[in-house]
C-alpha cells in the first residue's frame, strides 16, 4: 500500500523567510515519484515541482525545492523567501507503478499542510 | 491555466438527483484521473481513463461512473445524490498512464441541497 504523511495542519512563516513543509511516504515500488501541490483559497491545484525516486539531485523549480531522502522516505517542500501569495494549503503526494505496464497509476494525497505567511 | 477544463465549475443540485461534470484534457494528454476533495475524506482518487479504457478505481461509488471518449474528453456521472456527495471534483490529465506529471483543472464545485 502507497501512503503519504503530512504532519503539520497549519505551518505559519514571516514574509521573505524560508519554510520546510514536512512529507513522508511510504511505499513498495522501486519506481515512483514524488510531487507538491498547492491549492489556494480559490480551490484550483497547481502543481509545483517533481521528485523521481531515481533522480540524482534534488529537484528545484525557482523559489521551490524538494529535500529527497530516499532512505528515510521524507520528500519535504522548502520555500525560500516566502511571498505573502504563498498562503495556500500544499499537498504532497505520490505515484508509483511505473515499470508495471498497463497499469494505473495514480496520486495518492497527504491531508495536506495549510501554509500562512504573515507580513 | 494547467490546460485542463472542467465544466460546469459551480453546480447546485437537490438530492436524488443526477449530474454530469465534465473534464477537457490537456491537449496530447491520454490519461485522465478523477478525484474527489471533501472536508472530511480529503482527495480521494476516484478513477483512472487510459486512451478511452478504464485503468484504475478507487474509492468510486456504484452510484457514480465515468467514461472517457474518443475525443478524450471524460465525463463523471454522479446519480441518485446525496448530501454527502458535496465536494469539489477535480479532473486531472497527463500524457500518458505512467506520466511524470498530472495537471488538474480547477475543479467542479458540487453543494446538493
Amino acid at each position: 500500500a502507497q501512503k503519504i504523511t503530512q504532519t503539520q495542519p497549519g505551518m505559519f512563516v514571516q514574509e521573505k523567510e524560508a519554510v520546510t513543509l514536512d512529507c513522508t511516504y511510504d511505499t513498495s515500488d522501486p519506481s515512483y515519484g514524488l510531487f507538491w501541490y498547492k491549492q489556494p483559497s480559490s480551490g484550483e491545484m497547481i502543481f509545483l515541482i517533481y521528485q523521481g525516486s531515481y533522480d540524482q539531485q534534488n529537484a528545484t523549480e525557482g523559489r521551490y525545492s524538494l529535500n529527497f531522502q530516499k532512505a528515510r522516505k521524507s520528500a519535504n517542500l522548502v520555500i525560500s523567501a516566502s511571498q505573502l501569495g504563498d498562503s495556500a494549503m500544499y499537498f504532497c503526494a505520490m505515484r508509483g507503478g511505473f515499470d508495471i505496464p498497463n497499469t494505473g497509476n495514480q496520486f495518492y494525497f497527504g491531508t495536506g499542510t495549510s501554509l500562512t505567511v504573515i507580513p | 491555466d494547467s490546460g485542463v477544463t472542467q465544466t460546469p465549475k459551480h453546480l447546485i443540485t437537490a438530492t436524488g438527483q443526477r449530474v454530469t461534470l465534465r473534464c477537457s484534457p490537456r491537449s496530447g494528454d491520454l490519461s485522465v484521473y478523477w478525484y474527489q476533495q471533501s472536508l472530511d475524506q480529503g482527495l480521494q482518487f476516484l478513477i483512472q481513463y487510459y486512451n478511452g479504457e478504464e485503468r484504475a478505481k478507487g474509492n468510486i461509488l456504484e452510484r457514480f461512473s465515468a467514461q472517457q471518449f474518443p475525443d478524450l474528453h471524460s465525463e463523471l456521472n454522479l446519480s441518485s445524490l446525496e448530501l454527502g456527495d458535496s465536494a469539489l471534483y477535480f479532473c486531472a490529465s497527463s500524457v500518458e498512464s505512467r506520466g511524470r506529471e498530472a495537471f488538474f483543472g480547477q475543479g467542479t464545485r458540487l453543494t446538493v441541497v
